[in-house]
């Protein structure tokens, strides 16, 4: 059964930083890997989407990259912004476009 | 597009009472997702659709619960008699596949 983990449960930054977040999944047959945010009392929101096939997707001050053999998926969030203050989901997609999503991370971005 | 519409936004409602969320995917999107948010278990995919047809629904929890997709447009997630462990907030997505998902705004579901 596929397994997902986000390290850390949480994070506060000072804005300006450069931050990572980890994910982590047990079996490494996956169609894709997607990355969501989530606001307070809101919907989710997709950040990217990596192909099994593709090593990483940048989109803006996000930059996401998959290593499928190891399991493991990392989100790089650039010069961070109070705007970034939310809860990010990783998820993977298995053969039959089911998503298992992970814990999330929340971050908050201190002014 | 407007997105994946759910309905209501909110609903509080009584132990034993039967409860109906309502969700509208978008047009052309062939595959349609119920999940359910909770703090202590996060996202838990229920039931998902192919072209309105249940194709896997292990993670209903009892009975209680049932889905229907009468048309491509249209999904309703009914729990009847509802339990205040019941409370959550429940998502509707839709994709087209092998693509990102689009989720709703959910429903915030509250038993009492």
């Amino acid at each position: 059964k596929q397994e997902v983990t986000q390290i850390p449960a949480a994070l506060s930054v000072p804005e300006g930083e450069n931050l990572v977040l980890n994910c982590s999944f047990t079996d490494s047959a996956i169609y894709n890997l997607q990355w969501f945010r989530q606001d307070p009392g809101k919907g989710l929101t997709s950040l990217l989407l990596i192909q099994s096939s593709q090593r990483e997707q940048t989109s803006g001050r996000l930059n996401a990259s998959l290593d499928k053999s190891s399991g493991r998926s990392t989100l790089y969030i650039a010069a961070s912004q109070p705007g970034d203050s939310a809860t990010y989901l990783c998820a993977v997609m298995d053969s039959s476009y089911k998503l298992i999503f992970g814990s999330g991370t929340r971050l908050l971005v201190r002014p | 597009d407007a997105g994946v519409i759910q309905s209501p936004r909110h609903e509080v409602t009584e132990m034993g009472q039967e409860v109906t969320l309502r969700c509208k995917p978008i047009s052309g999107h062939d595959y349609l997702f119920w999940y359910r948010q909770t703090m202590m278990r996060g996202l838990e995919l229920l039931i998902y659709f192919n072209n309105n047809v249940p194709i896997d629904d292990s993670g209903m929890p009892e009975d209680r619960f049932s889905a229907k997709m009468p048309n491509a447009s249209f999904s309703t997630l009914k729990i009847q008699p509802s339990e205040p462990r019941d409370s959550a907030v429940y998502f509707c997505a839709s994709s087209p596949g092998p693509g990102p998902y689009t989720f709703g705004s959910g429903t915030r579901l509250t038993v009492v």
